[in-house]
């Protein structure tokens, strides 16, 4: 099946500061990639989404880009805010090819604090 | 609004004491999962469903039952609860299409195994 690498953390920055996690994945094909979101206290909730090589999936000031030459789709955001501490996750569909019969495969998260 | 939801949010029992998470959506989705969080492990998906009385194992299931009696709910079941059954459990649900397959989630259930 696929699966995914994510970058380990915590990661620690200053509000206004650049963001990458880094996530890197190996799979049949060219499946879908996902960035979900969980904001402290809750579930996790999609992000962003790239559905096809070269695609640039982007939402609330994030952006990921899939590319396949390298097999990555990290995440990034120009200027961080408070607002933006969670834990984030990469994820693509767990099995090869098809339908994925409702099944992602998820990193391990990245834990995300952002200071004033 | 489109949501699932899971009940109870938290919850601490003793080990052997039977117990079951309920788990609701309402967006007519076919596939339902269930995961738990545990630190420095991320999610693993206990088990899923793929229509009403059709469900399968997902990577951790043991010491889990489910069941998909309806195809709105997707109860998770601890017969025998133990404490490295401690932790952090999602539901999810989605339309299964392989190329826009987004998850949705539940707000989670902590539950505590002594």
């Amino acid at each position: 099946g696929n699966s995914v690498t994510q970058m380990e953390g915590p990661v620690t920055l200053s509000e206004e500061a650049f963001l990458t996690i880094n996530c890197t994945y190996t799979a049949t094909g060219y499946p879908s990639l996902f960035w979900y979101v969980q904001y402290p206290g809750e579930g996790l909730q999609l992000l962003l989404k790239a559905t096809k090589a070269d695609d640039k999936g982007s939402n609330k000031g994030f952006e990921a880009t899939y590319r396949k030459e390298t097999t990555s789709f990290h995440l990034e955001k120009g200027s961080v805010q408070v607002s933006d501490s969670a834990v984030y996750f990469c994820a693509l569909p767990a099995n090869a090819g098809g339908t994925s019969y409702g099944k992602l495969t998820f990193g391990q998260g990245t834990i995300l604090t952002v200071h004033p | 609004e489109a949501q699932v939801t899971q009940n109870p949010r938290y919850l601490i029992t003793v080990t052997g004491k039977k117990l079951t998470v309920t788990c609701s959506q309402n967006m007519n989705h076919e596939y339902m999962s269930w995961y738990r969080q545990d630190p420095g492990l991320g999610l693993r998906q206990i088990y899923y469903s793929m229509n009403v009385e059709v469900t399968d194992k997902g990577d951790v299931p043991e010491g889990y039952k489910v069941s998909r009696k309806e195809k709105r709910n997707f109860p998770l079941i601890l017969e025998s609860p133990s404490p490295n059954q401690t932790s952090l459990y999602f539901c999810a649900s989605s339309s299964g299409d392989y190329r826009s397959d987004t998850q949705y989630f539940g707000p989670g259930t902590r539950l505590t195994v002594l």
